[in-house]
């Protein structure tokens, strides 16, 4: 079946550092693939919409400047946090769904996730 | 849309009990939704999905319900197993389009031994 990996799994940095987070559709081609965040205990918070090719759509109170996002192939969609700090800590998912575009049809994929400690 | 919690709702059952997990939506225009699982340190895995021009939908052990009157789904697991614990997340969207999905704030399934 439809499989989303992320890369890497945990990381642990210095304030002020950059942190580049990569979603990969391993068995399929993604046009759109979604970034969300989970902080303990509570639900997933859509952030950001990757368009491969085009501009990524940020929801409402998400830094565009903070947290880029590169959709520059079919299959790989990027998630930079910018000089990151604290309270940028958080578990970040990306999820795609399977085939090119997407409809109300089918249901997203989502990755393992990605652990992000900022000390 | 929904608004999220600060703690996560627990439901406690033994092993060999049948579960309901119940989920509340905001959006009376959404038309489709999807509960997902998640285990700890990993991403959410579907389970079932159900549209809104249907009330009920089975799958292996589960079984979606939905209620659009109040806006009301369940998940109901049969002869729930210490595999099942985990985060159970509903999700809801519309307009065809699942960028707009949006979960509800999730519980916490612990099976018993």
């Amino acid at each position: 079946g439809a499989v989303v990996s992320q890369h890497p799994s945990w990381v642990i940095c210095k304030s002020g550092t950059s942190v580049k987070i990569e979603c990969r559709s391993l068995d399929f081609q993604a046009t759109t693939m979604f970034w969300y965040r989970q902080f303990p205990k509570q639900s997933l918070m859509l952030m950001a919409t990757s368009n491969e090719g085009s501009k990524a759509t940020y929801e409402q109170g998400v830094e565009k400047d903070k947290f880029l996002i590169n959709h520059a192939s079919l299959t790989l969609s990027t998630l930079t946090v910018t000089s990151a700090h604290p309270e940028d800590s958080s578990f970040y998912i990306c999820s795609a769904p399977p085939g090119q575009g997407y409809s109300s049809n089918q249901p997203q994929h989502f990755g393992d996730g990605t652990r992000l400690s900022i000390l | 849309g929904e608004s999220v919690g600060l703690h996560l709702p627990t439901l406690s059952v033994q092993e060999g009990d049948n579960s309901i997990i119940n989920c509340a939506y905001s959006n009376s225009a959404s038309d489709y939704f999807i509960w997902y699982k998640q285990e700890s340190g990993k991403g959410p895995q579907f389970i079932i999905d159900i549209r809104s021009n249907m009330d009920k939908r089975q799958g292996q052990r589960v079984t979606v319900l939905l209620n659009k009157t109040v806006k009301h789904l369940s998940l109901q697991i049969a002869a729930t197993q210490p595999g099942d614990s985990a985060v159970y997340f509903c999700a809801e969207t519309h307009g065809g389009s699942q960028g707009n999905l949006i979960f509800g704030k999730g519980t916490k399934l612990s099976v018993k031994p």
